[in-house]
């Protein structure tokens, strides 16, 4: 399977607790992304790296979340302190960057965290 | 900041016909992209078709296409011969020529009934 993969595909932690995402990228992708979705909306960006930097931050990544990417190959997603307010679908997408015309997106099937 | 709506909910179709999926975006920006995904069930995000936005030129992808209306900043999904395995959330999404995020609006559950 050459494709976007994500590990766990689900957790379930308790409010306060630390949590780690991990995101496998397309091997010749360069872009590297994540997405948080919640239930009946579209996903949200939170951060993107180029290579092993990271390009931006949404204002949606509070402190309690920080994300690497290190070497530039698979990058992990943690939140500190969880809140029930963040339990979501974390999402991955890869992509190669084009020096012309758009790139696609390739996406993971998700982490979905829920915080008890 | 770039903001995408997409006004239906939720939409049904009978299998074989054609259904049409709306979507509307803000933006200042003159060069931007347009996509369409797909999001099955329990399954993964897909990408159904893309425009760009200094293309005239309706973007088709065998029974996908779509009505792109930049004044009017109108970029709406047609599916032809409506299959069962079309049921899905499906999301329009924006983004800028010079970043690589994309903005996503909230999607449209369609479902496509035998």
């Amino acid at each position: 399977d050459t494709g976007v993969s994500q590990d766990p595909r689900h957790k379930i932690t308790k409010r306060g607790q630390n949590v780690t995402f991990r995101c496998d990228p397309i091997s010749e992708h360069n872009r590297l992304y994540w997405y948080r979705q919640t239930l009946g909306q579209g996903p949200e960006f939170l951060t993107y790296f180029q290579n092993e930097a990271q390009l931006e931050k949404s204002r949606l990544l509070s402190d309690r979340f920080s994300a690497e990417r290190p070497k530039g190959s698979f990058s992990t997603l943690e939140i500190q302190r969880t809140e029930q307010g963040d339990s979501a679908m974390y999402l991955c997408a890869s992509s190669r960057r084009q020096v012309v015309g758009p790139e696609t997106q390739y996406f993971g099937p998700g982490t979905r965290l829920l915080v008890l | 900041a770039q903001t995408v709506t997409q006004s239906q909910p939720e939409m049904s179709v009978q299998e074989a016909e054609t259904v049409t999926l709306s979507c509307t975006y803000d933006t200042s920006e003159n060069n931007y992209y347009l996509f369409w995904y797909k999001q099955p069930p329990s399954r993964q995000m897909i990408l159904v078709i893309r425009q760009e936005a200094y293309k005239q030129q309706n973007a088709t992808e065998n029974r996908f296409s779509v009505n792109f209306q930049k004044a009017a900043k109108s970029f709406s999904l047609k599916i032809s011969d409506s299959q069962l395995g079309d049921t899905a959330m499906y999301f329009c999404a924006f983004m800028n020529t010079n970043a690589g995020k994309s903005t996503f609006g909230d999607g449209t559950t369609l479902t496509v009934k035998p």
